[in-house]
């Protein structure tokens, strides 16, 4: 257990709609990351926050938006879905800004019917 | 999105062999990372590699941070089944991203 949670484990939506993913880091870990995982790209950084503020993007696309709030927890929003975004998308945390290990939670599986 | 170049691509061994991997990058990495997924589960971290030349184990793990800081490798010793699933190296880069490699898939046959 990495101690990252994040929900749901699986969401079924369908084209134009917009859903929120949730990410709880570890105890005592600032800084939390995005990523995107498709069968055809391996692991994609989206978006890293450290304590609240946006520290670092990847390629997120401008459907896509996230935050970090005051008790640490992220939410990923993704609208206007598509069939690519059909995915799995991993939260993980760590606990300063630079050259971290991070671990990761055990994702959320999105698919887009 | 940039990716480090990870070989072999995928692996099939027989149970009690070696194994070794390696990471590739044209750019230097800061750190090195180590992870292994298993499916419908995260990356869970293996070894983290912090300078230039370290070896580090964990087990029947060996990585190593090559000297150049433009690759990495991991060896896995005496291979069971339990280390069946996917391997990514990961690095970070001079602007602070985490590049994560295209993964090795090991399958291991008793």
């Amino acid at each position: 257990d990495s101690g990252v949670t994040q929900t749901p484990k699986h969401l079924i939506t369908a084209t134009g709609q917009r859903v929120t993913l949730r990410c709880s880091p570890r105890s005592g870990d600032l800084s939390v990351y995005w990523y995107q995982q498709s069968l055809d790209q391996g692991l994609q950084f989206l978006i890293q926050y450290y304590n609240g503020e946006e520290r670092a993007k990847g390629n997120i696309l401008e459907r896509f938006s996230a935050q970090q709030f005051p008790d640490l927890h992220s939410e990923l929003n993704l609208s206007s879905l598509e069939l690519g975004d059909s995915a799995l998308y991993f939260c993980a945390s760590s606990v300063g800004l630079l050259n971290q290990p991070q671990h990761f939670g055990d994702g959320t599986r999105l698919s887009i019917l | 999105g940039q990716q480090l170049n990870q070989s072999p691509q995928s692996m099939f061994i027989q149970e009690g062999e070696d194994v070794s991997m390696n990471c590739t990058s044209s750019s230097i990495f800061n750190t090195w990372l180590w992870y292994k997924q298993d499916p419908g589960e995260g990356p869970v971290l293996l070894i983290a590699l912090y300078k230039a030349g370290e070896l580090t184990s964990n087990g029947r793990l060996t990585a190593q941070f090559g000297i150049t800081r433009k690759d990495s490798f991991l060896n896995i010793s005496a291979s069971i089944p339990s280390d069946v699933g996917i391997y990514f190296c990961a690095g970070y880069d001079n602007t602070d991203k985490l590049i994560f490699g295209t993964g090795t898939r090991l399958q291991v046959f008793p």
